[in-house]
């Protein structure tokens, strides 16, 4: 089946860093790029970057430049998102979303994973 | 950075009714632009991409259209299953930018 399947909702203080999975099943997870988009609460989806596995390649929204880090594992078919230097505004559900065509330019997405909320609080 | 400008933020309607959200960007786009459907509590879906192209599995009543740099989601018949967030999204290159989302309730 195909799927992807994120890690567990995290509670982390400011100032720390957090890293959440994205775990694919049921495809090639070489030939799709992830997406990761947030969207905090009662608010809009926000589009945080991208990763293609095959080649490591990624582009990040400026507005996370410097602080997030998006990396995979072709062997355990993950893709890891990482953000550092949290603050409360950084409270979210984090998803990870399959690129709707295989072997293609990031666009759209067709496949969400169930999302990861992660809190920062003191 | 282009962006994607939503409207209205919300709106109220009646089984039935013709439901249309405009999309629009600030530069040109395109055909690059989807609609993704977000029910409460739930992950988004993808309507529509291309601007007109249903995804498979997607009802019919669900359509898309772009004129320029402005696009617009109609549902022809408004169902009780709709009430949802519904958010275009351009991907024409980066940064892939979504716009603030319209919240589609019954009346």
């Amino acid at each position: 089946q195909v799927q992807l399947v994120q890690s567990g909702a995290e509670l982390k203080k400011p100032g720390a860093s957090v890293k959440v999975s994205c775990k694919a099943s049921g495809y090639y997870f070489s030939d799709y790029y992830i997406h990761w988009v947030r969207q905090a609460p009662g608010r809009g989806l926000e589009w945080m970057g991208w990763i293609n596995p095959k080649s490591d390649g990624t582009d990040y929204a400026q507005k996370f430049q410097g602080r997030v880090t998006m990396t995979s594992d072709t062997s355990f078919t993950t893709a890891y998102i990482e953000l550092s230097r949290l603050t409360s505004d950084d409270t979210a559900i984090y998803y990870c979303a399959r690129n709707r065509r295989r072997d293609s330019f990031a666009e759209t997405v067709d496949l969400w994973g169930q999302g990861t909320l992660v809190t920062v609080s003191s | 950075d282009v962006q994607m400008t939503q409207s209205p933020s919300s709106l109220s309607a009646s089984v039935g009714d013709r439901v249309t959200i405009t999309c629009r960007a600030s530069q040109g786009i395109g055909n690059y632009l989807a609609w993704y459907q977000q029910k409460p509590g739930k992950v988004p879906e993808l309507l529509i991409y291309g601007a007109s192209t249903l995804q498979p599995g997607v009802p019919s009543r669900f359509s898309g259209s772009a004129s320029g740099t402005e696009f617009t989601l109609t549902i022809s018949s408004l169902q009780s299953e709709d009430v949802a967030t519904y958010y275009c999204q351009k991907y024409n290159g980066s940064p892939l930018t979504f716009g603030g989302g319209t919240k589609v309730e019954i009346k």
